[in-house]
């Protein structure tokens, strides 16, 4: 099957700094995408979502931008806090399967 | 309940033994999901239900892993003969509805190290 993938395995940042971190789809029939952050021995928890119709949306501190044109996905973390180390999932859904997860970017941010 | 429950939290086991884990999705929460995580590696998925009846098992590695919801709610993944490479997490997911824009989720998965 096709594969959700990252593009940076992981990235550093500074508290205080945004950070952006990206994600490359393959599959053209994707129609929802989603990131999750995971903390380490715990399950990957929901950060934020977006339709295909969408190409942008945002949340509390957090903002999605979908690229179709180039199948890419970024997350936006703004103010980002020590809190927010982690390691991040973008995965996708076309109709009737289920969401395809990619390798993960480690957020390291330091203070 | 509040989450979604999984048991058991790590499980040790020698190869070529039986193992079943066992998730228990939120309340009403009528699609559940399993998922494997390797080491490094994003979950990579395994089957997923809607109701009692397996809507995609595409997943499963092998005729070694089964998966069962008789109820439509709590779920138990079975794995015969288990094999070294088998080791892994496995998650579990749970959502209102399979499909559209239905938010996956994940419980605190079952670490199955097979000796």
């Amino acid at each position: 099957g096709e594969s959700v993938g990252l593009h940076l395995p992981t990235l550093s940042v500074q508290e205080g700094d945004n950070s952006i971190i990206n994600c490359a789809y393959s599959n053209s029939a994707s129609d929802y995408f989603i990131w999750y952050k995971q903390e380490s021995g715990k399950g990957p928890q929901f950060i934020i979502d977006i339709r295909s119709n969408m190409d942008k949306r945002q949340g509390q501190r957090v903002t999605v931008l979908l690229n179709k044109t180039v199948k890419h996905l970024s997350l936006q973390i703004a103010a980002t806090q020590p809190g927010d180390s982690a390691v991040y999932f973008c995965a996708d859904r076309s109709l009737g399967t289920a969401l395809i997860f990619g390798k993960g970017t480690t957020l390291s941010v330091s203070s | 309940g509040a989450g979604v429950s999984q048991t058991p939290s790590n499980k040790v086991t020698e190869k070529g033994k039986y193992v079943e884990l066992r998730c228990d999705p939120i309340s009403g929460h009528t699609a559940l999901y399993w998922y494997r995580q390797s080491l490094g590696q994003g979950p990579e998925f395994l089957i997923y239900f809607q109701g009692t009846g397996a809507a995609d098992d595409s997943g499963l590695p092998n005729d070694r892993f089964f998966a069962v919801r008789p109820e439509g709610s709590v779920s138990t993944l079975k794995i015969q003969r288990t094999e070294r490479g088998d080791s892994a997490v496995y998650l579990c997911a749970s959502s209102l509805q399979s499909g559209g824009a239905n938010v996956l989720t994940f419980g605190a998965g079952s670490r199955l190290t097979v000796l």
